[in-house]
């Protein structure tokens, strides 16, 4: 079973300031586990894609948003937090196949 | 503009069964996969499934195999998922979702969800 864990838990932090939220997996992102991607969830809203392929932004989505990383060790940051970004970040993995998809326990942004 | 659109959800005793369905609009349905994404109240995302764009491969999340059945109507622009013999652990809001890209095989644009609350 492919585990995803995200750190922090939660992550305090001010607009303006630069956000850096983790993922690893617990097998390698190769050509049997070819797809990384980030959503952002905001109370009583679906969850929305930021990023998929490790680095691809979604249509849409600014600038500000960027992924990174390879093998077991992913990385969304955000440059500059606006209000609106405060939310629960996920992150999700899928086998080559059968393709089985997994997500993380999601990172809290929150105000400081 | 993709537009999905979740419908079928409330409360169901222990087991029962539900369906509920997902309208699609703003692209070619018939040529995407689509997925079932739960969330239980306060808790994470968690998989279901996936069917294909024409409806004849369907993968199950251990969680649920044997119990929900995926289908699709491409005549109709329309995703159900068929629960059986519910619990209250099935308890959460039923995401459906849209291919990212055409056979990407992993969910990238979702409709609002709609609630299952499986209660006696």
């Amino acid at each position: 079973e492919v585990v995803l864990t995200q750190s922090p838990a939660t992550l305090s932090l001010s607009p303006g300031e630069r956000a850096t939220l983790s993922c690893r997996t617990s097998q390698s992102v190769t050509s049997n586990f070819a797809y990384l991607a980030w959503y952002q969830q905001k109370p009583g809203q679906a969850p929305r894609l930021l990023i998929y392929d490790a680095s691809t932004r979604a249509t849409g989505i600014p600038a500000r948003f960027s992924g990174s990383g390879s093998g077991t060790d992913f990385t969304l940051t955000i440059s500059s937090l606006e209000p609106e970004d405060f939310a629960v970040y996920y992150c999700q993995q899928r086998y080559n196949w059968p393709p089985l998809i997994t997500f993380g326990q999601g990172t809290r942004l929150e105000i400081k | 503009q993709v537009h999905l659109v979740e419908s079928g959800g409330g409360v169901v005793q222990p087991g029962k069964s539900l369906r509920v369905s997902c309208a699609a609009s703003g692209f070619i349905f018939s040529s995407y996969g689509m997925h079932w994404v739960r969330q239980a109240p306060g808790k994470g995302l968690e998989w279901l499934g996936v069917i294909s764009f024409d409806g004849n491969n369907k993968y199950y999340a251990d969680s649920v195999k044997g119990r929900f059945t995926f289908s699709r109507d491409n005549s109709k622009n329309t995703l159900y998922l068929e629960m059986d013999s519910l619990r209250a652990e099935d308890t959460a809001v039923y995401y459906c979702a849209k291919d990212t890209y055409s056979s990407s095989w992993s969910p990238g644009y979702w409709g609002q969800g709609t609630l299952v609350t499986v209660s006696s």
